[in-house]
């Protein structure tokens, strides 16, 4: 595995409620993305990081938003949860800035909003 | 825009025969290549990946991909599929800002 730990594994929230999902990394990797997993859709980017402080959205940006306050930790929130973000959620890190570097994924977490 | 296509949603194979799953995409400079797989309940690993030069590529676990400019294709391959092969398999796109794009995957199931 490539040190990635995200929290927690599963969750279960009301609509309307606020969630926050973690990723933390041991690599010291400066790239950190977020992606969540939907049937018939694959993983599509939702926000990345390519530093401390430094975020961008990517294509499912909606209703998320993420901080990066420390190299290791990048954090997810859904500021007011809907049905349509049941999903599973995955982070994922790269050490290199230059496109075609391989992306780490971690094991994923699985969000049910009721 | 870039997009990845992969045809088919579900395929079977018997354990043994050899395996080829189908991945298209759309990408208007040099593409960077890359086949994933995950196993239920898990993250993605990494299987292989297409930068330049030699057109085919080997991964881990026995698959090989081939990068087909003309087709717009890199499909993967494996001439003897094992039961531990049952996965969904995920084939995307390397895109400016180190980001990937990821075709919706093809489920693989193997009959004994």
């Amino acid at each position: 595995d490539a040190g990635i730990t995200q929290s927690p594994r599963h969750k279960v929230t009301e609509t309307g409620t606020p969630v926050t999902l973690r990723c933390h990394q041991t690599e010291n990797h400066r790239y950190m993305y977020w992606y969540r997993q939907d049937p018939g859709h694959g993983l599509r980017l939702i926000h990345y990081s390519y530093g401390v402080k430094d975020t961008d959205k990517g294509e499912v940006s909606d209703g998320y938003s993420v901080s990066r306050s420390k190299t290791e930790d990048f954090l997810l929130t859904l500021e007011s949860a809907t049905s349509s973000q049941t999903s599973v959620y995955f982070c994922a890190i790269s050490a290199r800035d230059r496109v075609g570097s391989p992306l780490h994924f971690g094991n994923g977490t699985r969000l049910t909003v009721t | 825009a870039q997009s990845v296509t992969q045809p088919d949603i579900h395929i079977t194979v018997s354990e043994g025969a050899s395996l080829e799953l189908r991945c298209n995409y759309s990408y208007g400079a040099t593409p960077y290549l890359f086949w994933y797989v995950q196993s239920p309940g898990q993250g993605l690993q990494l299987l292989l990946k297409y930068f330049s030069g030699d057109t085919l590529v080997q991964g881990i676990k026995g698959f090989e991909a081939e990068f087909k400019r003309s087709q717009s294709s890199f499909n993967l391959r494996k001439p003897s599929v094992h039961w531990s092969d049952a996965a969904e398999y995920f084939c995307a796109v390397g895109v400016r800002g180190n980001k990937l794009v990821f075709g919706a995957g093809t489920i693989l199931r193997v009959k004994s």
